[in-house]
């Protein structure tokens, strides 16, 4: 397709569990981004990539948080031992690089987590 | 601690009509601004951006005016349209250089009855 895809788009899972969300960026995009939106909250900033390497990890919340971009194209986040207050949902974003205004980011649909 | 505010969460504005939207930002170095728009169950989607050293930026119905003494923006659409009924997202960007990380207010949403 032609956006951003994220897999899957809901996820239901027990406290303790580990979840694995996918996004396949847009074609020939080098920045991906994850993003984090809580209830009733903006999209919060969570990591970003420049190709292969994790730029900026600033907006991870801990440690059971983790994502990867092994080959430039598609990410992974991993989240360890889920929370209840983990449940969100998980928007990735990619742009064709970080020049100028920037900013310009095309979300995918985002995954929902539910965390019981 | 909110550097980027929206205190509205709400607006209903006739189709026809113009909508303000309004956004507070406490951080003087952010280098930009932009507002996405938001229906339900999909992803933001970038609607309009201005640069710190401008003062307002306009594309067809939509208009977003930054008063930097205030530390305040706001997007202008007019006329209002029924399809224009969304989650309104006002995103500041570019502090210390980083032009990857925007901070993002709580939202607006729009209804424009027609």
């Amino acid at each position: 397709g032609a956006g951003v895809s994220q897999t899957p788009s809901n996820k239901v899972t027990e406290k303790g569990k580990y979840v694995e969300l996918r996004c396949d960026p847009i074609s020939g995009h080098t920045a991906l981004y994850w993003y984090r939106q809580s209830l009733g909250q903006g999209p919060e900033f969570l990591i970003y990539f420049q190709g292969t390497g994790a730029a900026d990890d600033s907006g991870l919340p801990n440690d059971r948080f983790f994502a990867v971009r092994p080959e430039g194209s598609v990410s992974t986040l991993k989240i360890q031992r889920t929370e209840r207050g983990d449940s969100a949902v998980y928007l990735c974003a990619s742009s064709l690089g970080t020049s100028g205004i920037g900013g310009e980011l095309f979300f995918g649909e985002g995954s929902r987590l539910t965390v019981l | 601690d909110q550097q980027v505010k929206q205190n509205s969460p709400s607006l209903s504005v006739q189709e026809g009509r113009i909508s303000i939207l309004n956004c507070d930002y406490t951080n003087s170095m952010f280098d930009y601004f932009l507002w996405y728009k938001k229906y339900p169950a999909e992803g933001p989607t970038f609607l309009i951006s201005i640069s710190s050293i401008k003062d307002k930026n306009e594309d067809g119905r939509f208009t977003v005016f930054l008063n930097k003494s205030a530390k305040h923006l706001s997007l202008h659409i007019v006329p209002s349209q029924p399809g224009d009924s969304a989650v309104y997202f006002c995103a500041s960007g570019g502090y210390g250089g980083a032009t990857n990380k925007l901070i993002f207010g709580t939202g607006t949403l729009l209804a424009v009855q027609p």
